[in-house]
Order: structure tokens, then sequence, then C-alpha cells
């Protein structure tokens, strides 16, 4: 299946530390995008990054793609306890679907400890 | 800032029963999407909806399952006679193609919907 998949599945570390989740996926791909979702609640969009992009930043968030070992790495710099929820990658197919259904992957649990 | 809304948040109904989801989508916004996330698992394409037209499908949208826009700013899932295995959190998600953020869908809360 094309369905990113994460890597670590549940991941603890301390306020302040940083947090690095990872995210493959199988066939190529038009972009990837990373969700938040908090306990029982909604999807948060976080981040998109294109297909001809390597790195991009949003505040204390840094993702990178390697198209070439199709996988993609979120890191989260200095964390607090209120990013503690569940990190999701999702993959738009290239030329796939027609209006960019998303594949989601089973996520990573990140628990930050204050 | 805008976003999208799903009513009712809970449902709870017995098996064999006829549901229906609502959301309000972004206002501007064109193309839209339901997907499911089953307890535990991950979160799953239902269908994709543009211009009062179903685009895209997956296998899990079978006869049971159908979407409506009935008017200017709904956007509707039914499940016509519900079955155990359709309890779920269900979101509803919309995209405006044009601009700069145009790749991003924006998701609703969710209803969780649980069959008994």
């Amino acid at each position: 299946s094309q369905q990113g998949e994460e890597d670590p599945q549940a991941l603890s570390i301390q306020e302040g530390e940083n947090a690095t989740m990872n995210c493959s996926y199988k066939t190529s791909i038009n972009n990837l995008q990373w969700y938040r979702q908090n306990s029982g609640r909604g999807l948060v969009h976080l981040i998109l990054i294109r297909s001809n992009e390597r790195e991009k930043h949003s505040g204390r968030l840094r993702v990178t793609l390697d198209t070439s070992k199709k996988s993609s790495s979120l890191l989260i710099t200095a964390s607090r306890a209120a990013d503690t929820a569940s990190y999701f990658c999702a993959t738009v197919v290239d030329r796939g679907s027609t209006l960019g259904r998303l594949y989601f992957g089973r996520g990573t649990q990140l628990t930050v400890w204050p | 800032e805008p976003e999208v809304t799903q009513t009712p948040s809970h449902q709870v109904t017995q098996m064999g029963q006829e549901v229906i989801l609502r959301c309000v989508p972004i206002s501007n916004h064109l193309y839209f999407y339901w997907y499911r996330q089953i307890l535990g698992q991950k979160v799953e394409f239902l269908v994709s909806f543009y211009n009062n037209e179903i685009s895209e499908k997956s296998e899990i949208f079978d006869d049971q399952f159908s979407v409506e826009r009935p008017d200017g700013s709904n956007f509707t899932l039914k499940i016509r006679s519900t079955k155990l295995e359709d309890s779920a959190m269900y979101f509803c998600a919309s995209r405006d193609p044009r601009g700069a953020w145009g790749e991003t869908q924006y998701f609703g809360p969710g209803t969780r919907l649980l069959v008994l």
C-alpha cells in the first residue's frame, strides 16, 4: 500500500528536548503533509512539503524530504508539554488522484513530560 | 480563522439504522472529502467530491454510503444501514485548490459514531 508508516510508534521525551519522527512511503508523491491530532480530536495541519523540496521550516517545526529514500522526518525543537499528541504523515500520490486524496500512516504518539 | 465544522460530535445508533453526518466546509472551498478513523487505526480516505459529483471513492465507500451537498454550505455523509464495523471517527475535510495553500486539506473536529 502507499500509506506512510511513521517511526517510532511512540516517543516519550522531557520538555525542552527535540523530538524527531520519521515517515516512509512506497510510491512517488506529489507532496507530503504532517498533521497533529490531540487525543480524540480533529486533525490539525502542520506543514506541507512538495516533492521538489528538501526542507521546510515553520516555527519550531522542521520537515525534511528525501524522495530517493521515500522518507520524511519531522523535527520539533524545544518541545513543550502542549506538543503531546499523535503526529501523522500523509502523502498525495503523484498523478494518482484527481483531488489529491491523502494516504495516512499510523502515527507517532509523542508524550512530552514537564 | 475559518474552520470546518461537523455535527453531531457524537452519535450512537443501533445496527441497521441510517445515520447522517453533517459538515460545513470552509465557505470558499471547492473540494470536499470524508475520511474515517477506526479506534487505534490509521485515518482512511472514503470519498472526494467536487462540483456536485463524487470524484473518487475508496473500496470502503460501498453502496451503503452516499454523500450530498444539499445546499451551498452543507456536505453530508449518509450511511444507509449501519454495521458494527462502521463505528469510527468520521472526519470531513475541505480544500481550496486556488492560491498558495491550495494543496492543504482542512479537517473538521470529527463525529464519533458508535454502532451498537
